[in-house]
């Protein structure tokens, strides 16, 4: 129950194409969902959050759709570019003190120039 | 900005050594984790502390142990090293609350 499921493993888009990463959770008390982008080299860096209480958050190319009776969210990044190549994380997390992710299993991106 | 660093990128240990590994965030930050990161299997959480001198235990703790003396400051221990935690360490922080947690930049362990 307190697994998230993300898929892809790896995915190679063109060069302006739209990069999509899916994650799919159990537990229903999961209220804070954020994206998280690792280039080679560096710690992962917050790109997007969204809380179950909206069904869509963009911000510039990266947007968040959000399934709350599917129990599913998504990533899409709209015009891919070269420099979006990274490995990017879902996690879900609880309302609590601790704020205590759990962690997708990372989509590595490859986008081709 | 806020900053977590973590004492080495790159450390090389014998099995059976004791390994410590630092992190210290600038933020005030009352949470502190560290994560191992393996392909594959994402991050898994190891510990994380919400407080000074309080600790509870993450996903995969056997092996390590922790650390927190100071509030800025979060310390994990390897008692005694073997090869299979031969792994990408991450230390990361939040603020009771808010939510996000800020990374360092990792510390790549490999244990011989």
């Amino acid at each position: 129950q307190q697994q998230v499921k993300q898929s892809p493993q790896s995915l190679i888009v063109q060069k302006g194409g739209i990069s999509i990463i899916n994650c799919a959770y159990e537990n229903t008390a999961f209220d804070y969902f954020p994206w998280y982008q690792q280039f080679p080299g560096k710690g992962p860096a917050l790109l997007i959050a969204i809380r179950p209480d909206v069904s869509e958050k963009k911000e510039g190319r990266f947007t968040i759709s959000f399934n709350k009776s599917a129990k599913q969210f998504s990533l899409h990044i709209m015009d891919s570019q070269p420099g979006d190549s990274a490995t990017y994380f879902c996690a879900a997390s609880m309302k609590s003190g601790t704020y205590k992710y759990i962690f997708g299993t990372g989509t590595r991106l490859k986008v081709l120039a | 900005d806020v900053k977590v660093t973590q004492s080495s990128r790159y450390l090389v240990k014998r099995t059976g050594e004791k390994v410590f590994l630092e992190c210290v965030q600038d933020m005030d930050h009352e949470n502190m984790f560290w994560y191992r990161q393996d392909p594959g299997l994402g991050l898994r959480l190891i510990y994380f502390s919400y407080d000074v001198k309080m600790k509870e235990k993450g996903d995969i703790p056997e092996g390590y142990s922790v650390s927190r003396e100071k509030k800025e400051r979060f310390s994990l221990i390897l008692e005694s090293a073997s090869t299979n935690q031969t792994s990408m360490y991450l230390c990361a922080s939040s603020s009771q609350g808010l939510g996000t947690q800020y990374f360092g930049p990792g510390t790549r362990l490999l244990v011989l």
